[in-house]
């Protein structure tokens, strides 16, 4: 059963730093990877999706990558702001007709 | 931007009572939309898998008679709560793939709090 983990579970850093959110899971046999942002009591917005052949995706100040073969994908935030403040959450598709299994995130509060 | 709706966004029921939950896809057809949950502190798990046409393919430990789910159309899906319990006081929410492509990102709704008192 793929099991899926993020690490630090809450991070607190001031504004204009650049950060890293990690994700980890257990089953290396996936069809892709997606990172959303989760706002208190709202639905999740797409931020990035990454196929399981490609290696990186890029969004503005947002970069994330993947090494399949070991697992990990990272989310790269650069000069974090205070509206970067959410929930992050890495999902992966173990198939293509398939549902999500989500990590339980990592709370991202940027102090102004 | 692919854009899924998903109402109410809050409901109060009564233990005993049904609860229907909708999801739409605003802007594109969705042969196929997922519902999940989430408890508190926990992370989203997938409760069923709906396709357009056919019954939906619940997970392990769902059951399928307590959380009816219709897709009717390729914008549509409910999700019911049948004889609702406190447990289930959950968040629920749908996402949805547009059209057939399994490269596409999934679009989530807003969710649905549900609290059953």
């Amino acid at each position: 059963k793929q099991e899926v983990t993020q690490i630090p579970a809450a991070l607190s850093v001031p504004e204009g730093e650049n950060l890293v959110l990690n994700c980890s899971f257990t089953d290396s046999a996936i069809y892709n990877l997606q990172w959303f942002r989760q706002d208190p009591g709202k639905g999740l917005t797409s931020l990035l999706l990454i196929q399981s052949s490609q290696r990186e995706q890029t969004s503005g100040r947002l970069n994330a990558s993947l090494d399949k073969s070991s697992g990990r994908s990272t989310l790269y935030i650069a000069a974090s702001q205070p509206g970067d403040s959410a929930t992050y959450l890495c999902a992966v598709r173990r198939g293509g007709a398939d549902g999500l299994t989500f990590g339980k995130g990592t709370h991202l509060i940027i102090q102004p | 931007g692919a854009v899924v709706s998903q109402h109410p966004s809050r409901v109060i029921c009564k233990s005993g009572t049904s609860v229907k939950i909708e999801c739409r896809s605003l802007d594109f057809q969705a042969t196929t939309m997922f519902w999940y949950r989430q408890f508190p502190k926990q992370s989203l798990m997938l409760m069923a898998t709906s396709n357009e046409g056919s019954k939906a393919t619940y997970e392990q430990g769902v059951e399928k008679d307590k959380f009816l789910i219709n897709h009717a159309s390729l914008t549509l899906s409910t999700l019911t709560v049948t004889s609702a319990h406190p447990e289930d006081s959950s968040f629920y929410i749908c996402s949805a793939r547009v059209g057939g492509s399994y490269n596409s990102p999934l679009h989530f709704g807003n969710g649905t709090r549900l609290t059953v008192t």
